[in-house]
């Protein structure tokens, strides 16, 4: 069985400033994972997956995500916040099928 | 299809009531998820298909759930005797094969459901 923790419920940046936004997962085998945004009444979009080629996976819109086997974590981050990132994301495991994580809203403050 | 189509949009049913909710998948997926997400919370994983075959239903919120797929086309999750609490957007998603996060999932637009 797989699944999913995201760390915090809600995050508040600055424009311009750094976005971290955290996951923990938990699997039985080696799973493929992914981060998904959802803006406000859309649909949901995939930002960028892992799935064991290189560690440090790049994605849309800047963001980033690193798979770090020995924490269990794949940590979403961005250097510079814009006020279009504001949204819902989702850090979601797989294995054989996907498990979502609660999701973090991130707000951008101007 | 082009991508992966739900009907309907919008689903507004008395309590009480049985509703179907439909997923056509992208032609050629043989995995097929249903997932639900109520209002401001996260996605809920419900079940998923592998052709027509469903090993875990275990995800189904309770026997009034129950879900069908014929070959590797449509499927519909059939809600009988709705509650309120069912109220949420049903989600559906597709991929090429299971456990195949190479190709990629892709989801539909959703089904809001109110029930009233």
């Amino acid at each position: 069985a797989q699944s999913v923790t995201q760390l915090d419920s809600h995050v508040s940046v600055s424009e311009g400033t750094p976005v971290l936004l955290r996951c923990n997962y938990s699997s039985s085998y080696s799973p493929s994972l992914f981060w998904y945004v959802q803006h406000p009444n859309k649909g949901l979009q995939l930002l960028l997956k892992y799935t064991s080629a290189a560690t440090l996976v790049k994605g849309i819109n800047g963001f980033e995500a690193e798979f770090k086997k020995s924490e269990t974590s794949f940590h979403l981050t961005k250097p510079s916040a814009h006020m279009s990132d504001a949204a819902e994301y989702f850090c979601v495991v797989s294995v054989n099928d996907m498990r979502f994580g609660a999701g973090t809203r991130l707000t951008v403050k101007p | 299809g082009a991508g992966v189509s739900q009907s309907p949009s919008n689903k507004v049913t008395e309590k009480g009531k049985d509703v179907e909710l439909r997923c056509d998948p992208i032609s050629g997926h043989t995995a097929l998820y249903w997932y639900r997400q109520r209002l401001g919370q996260g996605l809920e994983f419900l079940i998923y298909f592998q052709g027509n075959s469903a090993p875990d239903k275990s995800g189904l919120p309770s026997d009034r759930f129950s879900a069908e797929r014929t070959g590797e086309s449509v499927s519909t999750l059939t809600i009988q005797r709705t509650q309120q609490e069912d109220s949420a957007v049903y989600l559906c998603a597709s991929s090429l094969a299971l456990g195949s996060p190479n190709y990629g999932y892709t989801f539909g637009s959703g089904t809001r459901l109110t029930v009233v």
